[in-house]
């Protein structure tokens, strides 16, 4: 079975740093690896999708990275901003729908 | 285009009472997933579905019950509620496998 780990739980850091969220996962036989933003109370908001056979994405100060081989992901961000405070979650899919999610980085920018 | 859209928002039940969550999507997508989230426990998959006609059973699909008899709908029924299916509901879309999900904003349910 498929777990997903995702440390630290909480990261709280000050406006303008950069900061690395990481994302472990223990089959390396995955589809695509996805990274979400989840604000309180609300829905799950795509950041970047890892296909298997890529070793990163970038979409503006956000990067992700993928090594499967290692069995990790992580989401770089650069130059933090308050409106970046979220929880981050990453969900690994094996190709046939059965996706297995982190329990996610609540992260904290502090302005 | 709207997306994902699930109704109710929120909704109380008392235990044993039943209920159907609503899902649809408008972006004709093929895939499309149910999961619950709970505090300390992530999201976790219900039920699943990838195409019309075709379910099949997640991680936790105990005491929910699921169809997809068109593309855009597939609705989620809570056959007896009871408290431990107090929760925040997603419902998910993805065109295939490989395009990654697009999730809707949640029904929060409490049974009481």
């Amino acid at each position: 079975k498929q777990e997903v780990t995702q440390i630290p739980a909480a990261l709280s850091v000050p406006e303008g740093e950069n900061l690395v969220l990481n994302c472990s996962f223990t089959d390396s036989a995955i589809y695509n690896l996805q990274w979400f933003r989840q604000d309180p109370g609300k829905g799950l908001t795509s950041l970047l999708l890892i296909q298997s056979s890529q070793r990163e994405q970038t979409s503006g100060r956000l990067n992700a990275s993928l090594d499967k081989s290692s069995g990790r992901s992580t989401l770089y961000i650069a130059a933090s901003q308050p409106g970046d405070s979220a929880t981050y979650l990453c969900a690994v899919d094996p190709g046939y729908q059965k996706v297995t999610f982190g329990t996610g980085t609540k992260l904290q920018v502090i302005p | 285009n709207a997306g994902v859209t699930q109704t109710p928002k929120f909704q109380v039940l008392k235990t044993g009472q039943s209920m159907t969550l609503q899902c649809a999507q408008d972006m004709n997508h093929e895939y499309m997933s149910w999961y619950r989230q709970d505090p300390g426990m992530g999201l976790r998959l219900i039920h699943y579905s990838v195409g019309a006609g075709i379910t099949d059973q997640g991680e936790v699909p105990n005491g929910y019950n699921v169809s997809r008899s068109t593309t855009e709908d597939f609705p989620l029924r809570l056959l007896s509620a009871a408290p431990s299916q107090t929760s925040v509901y997603f419902c998910a879309s993805s065109h295939e496998a490989n395009y990654g999900y697009t999730f809707g904003s949640g029904t929060r349910l409490t049974v009481v």
